[in-house]
This record gives C-alpha cells, sequence and structure tokens, in this order.
C-alpha cells in the first residue's frame, strides 16, 4: 500500500496475556520507529530500526515489551503478560533513512487491556 | 536535541491565517524545526521543516527569526480540518545525535467557525 499499515487496529485482551502488534512500512523506507500514546498524553518513543537492526532497546517500558524487524520491513512489537498500564495507541512510523526527518505514521493500533 | 516550548492552546477563526509559534532558544546550528500535527484519533502528519531560511509548501509556511531562537508556524487561511495538536521539533541531522523525533505536548489549536 501507499501508507504505513498497522494491525490490529483494536485490540481488547485481558490481563496477563500476550499480545503482537504488526507494522508494515512503506516500500523502501529502511527506518522504523515505534510510538506509544496513552489517553490525553503525548507520543512515547519506543524503539527504531535501521533496516533489520535495533541499536537501542533502552526506550521500551520493560523487558515484557520486545520488537524485531524482519527482512527490512514489517516489525512486529510484542508485549507479554500485559498489564492495564500497557492500555494506549501503538503507533509505527517509517522513513526512508535515520536522517530523514520526514516520519511518516501509520493510524495506531488501539490496545485495551482489561 | 534543543528543547522546544509552545502555547498550550489557541484558537483561530475559520479563514483566518493561524500563527503557531515556537520557541527553541538553545538551538543549535545544525539543528532543524520540524512541526508535525495530530488530528484526533490519526498517528502524526508531517508538515514542514527548515534550517535557517523560511520555507514554504502547500501546507503552511515556515518562518525562523534571524538568530533561530524561534519559529512560527502559518497555516494562511485556516479551516475546521486544521483543528490538532500542532507539535514544534528540534532535531539534529547529525550522525550519531539520536534518531526519534521528540514529540513534547504540542500546541492544541481549535479553528472555529
Amino acid at each position: 500500500g501507499a501508507g504505513v499499515s498497522q494491525s490490529p487496529s483494536n485490540k481488547v485482551t485481558e490481563k496477563g496475556k500476550d499480545v503482537e502488534l504488526r507494522c508494515d512500512p512503506i516500500s523502501g523506507h529502511t527506518a522504523l520507529y515505534w510510538y506509544r500514546q496513552s489517553l490525553g498524553q503525548g507520543l512515547e518513543f519506543l524503539i527504531y530500526f535501521q533496516g533489520n537492526s535495533a541499536p537501542d532497546k533502552s526506550g521500551l517500558p520493560s523487558d515484557r515489551f520486545s520488537a524485531e524487524r524482519t527482512g527490512g520491513s514489517v516489525s512486529t512489537l510484542t508485549i507479554q503478560r500485559t498489564q492495564q498500564e500497557d492500555s494506549a495507541v501503538y503507533l509505527c512510523a517509517s522513513s526512508l533513512g535515520l536522517f530523514a526527518g520526514e516520519l511518516f505514521f501509520g493510524e495506531g493500533s488501539r490496545l485495551t487491556v482489561l | 536535541d534543543a528543547k522546544t516550548t509552545q502555547p498550550t492552546s489557541m484558537d483561530c477563526a475559520e479563514g483566518r491565517a493561524a500563527n503557531l509559534p515556537c520557541n527553541h532558544s538553545t538551538i543549535s546550528g545544525n539543528e532543524y524545526v520540524y512541526w508535525y500535527r495530530q488530528i484526533h484519533s490519526q498517528g502524526p502528519q508531517y508538515i514542514i521543516h527548515g534550517l535557517k531560511n523560511n520555507e514554504t509548501n502547500e501546507m503552511a509556511s515556515l518562518i525562523i527569526t534571524e538568530d533561530r531562537k524561534s519559529s512560527t508556524l502559518i497555516l494562511p487561511h485556516a479551516t475546521l480540518r486544521d483543528t490538532a495538536v500542532y507539535y514544534c521539533i528540534v532535531r539534529s541531522q547529525a550522525q550519531g545525535s539520536g534518531y526519534a523525533l521528540n514529540f513534547g505536548k504540542g500546541t492544541s489549536l481549535l479553528v472555529t467557525p
């Protein structure tokens, strides 16, 4: 597609379950970013990829969070043993490269943990 | 990256120019000024960026002061669909500077009929 695609758009899960969020970036974009936005809050940076590599994982909120990217394309953000404070909109963005300041965002995946 | 300061909220009448200010007094020579906006329930959208010269595109104009310590985003003829949170971000494009855009709290712009 022409833009960044994220799935699912909405996910409701029970506390303690694992969830996977998927991001399909714009074709040819080598850089990929994950952010999250809690209700009424600003964007919190989580992690970035250059190709399949994520050099800095320090932005991930806890060790329950992990992310991977394969084939320099699709990325998956996994949250294990979800907690209620994980409820947020998870946003993915891609760009032509790490030095490109124009990021293209998807519509986000809204996660609700009951 | 340098910090930015923006007003929390602003109003603008439909059809009038919306002028959104941003202070970035600690900006350094290799840092660019970026503007994004986020319409309710959507992902952020890039608007414009600049280094020291004024910039214009189909969406907006960016006016950067000569000392680069502040800038103004201008939406020349605001419409109701321009109601959004507008983020001013300062970012270096030098290698090793960190690659995440840091979105602060932004300015909530309300365009009224």
